[in-house]
């Protein structure tokens, strides 16, 4: 069935560095894509989106990237700080069908920062 | 604070118990959502609201029992649950997705209800 992964359930980083966390997904057809952040005890929230006809869209500190021709989205967070350690989710959704009920959540991939 | 507020934030109940998930939005959202999120496992839909409408059942156990009485406001009544019920219960909201303007797909999320079934 349709699926969207993480390559890796736990990144290490230095506080300072540069953080890249990898999604893939597997349904061709979606057309939006989200990051989302967790941090412990809390809900997820919204981090930044990309719509399928870019490739590339900046935030603070955060650059999504998305590769149609792999099915591959990344985060890349610059400058990683201890308040960017959380689980980091990816989700698509397929726009069309018009209902953010299809919106399709991976597993999750935890960030550690270390000082 | 995110506009979502969930209550209670833990509960612990017995397979026979009767008790209820709130999730409460000031956000003027139109949409809301019930998510069950497990260790491990991807967050998994179980309910969408629109418009006081049930839109969405994915195929949730009859134990688990949504309620909308208005935009503002989701229950979740459970009875009879299980051990395996045991995860954290999310709830959401969102614009209505055919509004103009509108980010498709941002979710406003609650801290969550930690369920625990002895």
């Amino acid at each position: 069935g349709e699926s969207v992964g993480l390559h890796l359930p736990t990144l290490s980083v230095q506080e300072g560095d540069n953080s890249i966390i990898n999604c893939a997904y597997s349904n061709s057809a979606s057309d939006y894509f989200i990051w989302y952040k967790q941090e412990s005890g809390k809900g997820p929230q919204f981090i930044i989106d990309i719509r399928s006809n870019m490739d590339k869209r900046q935030g603070q500190r955060v650059t999504v990237l998305l590769n149609k021709t792999v099915k591959h989205l990344s985060l890349q967070i610059a400058a990683t700080q201890p308040g960017d350690s959380a689980v980091y989710f990816c989700a698509e959704n397929l726009t069309k069908t018009g209902a953010n009920s299809k919106l399709t959540f991976g597993k999750g991939i935890t960030l550690s920062v270390r000082p | 604070e995110t506009g979502v507020t969930q209550t209670p934030r833990h509960l612990v109940m017995g397979m026979t118990n009767k008790k209820s998930l709130k999730c409460e939005q000031h956000l003027g959202h139109n949409a809301m959502y019930w998510y069950k999120q497990s260790a491990k496992k991807p967050l998994e839909l179980m309910f969408v609201y629109n418009f006081k409408e049930q839109t969405e059942n994915n195929s949730v156990p009859s134990r688990f029992s949504p309620e909308c009485p208005n935009s503002s406001h989701l229950f979740l009544h459970l009875h009879t649950l299980q051990p395996e019920d045991s995860a954290l219960y999310l709830c959401a909201s969102s614009h209505d997705v055919m509004e103009p303007g509108q980010k498709v797909g941002e979710l406003f999320f609650g801290e969550g209800s930690r369920l625990t079934v002895l």
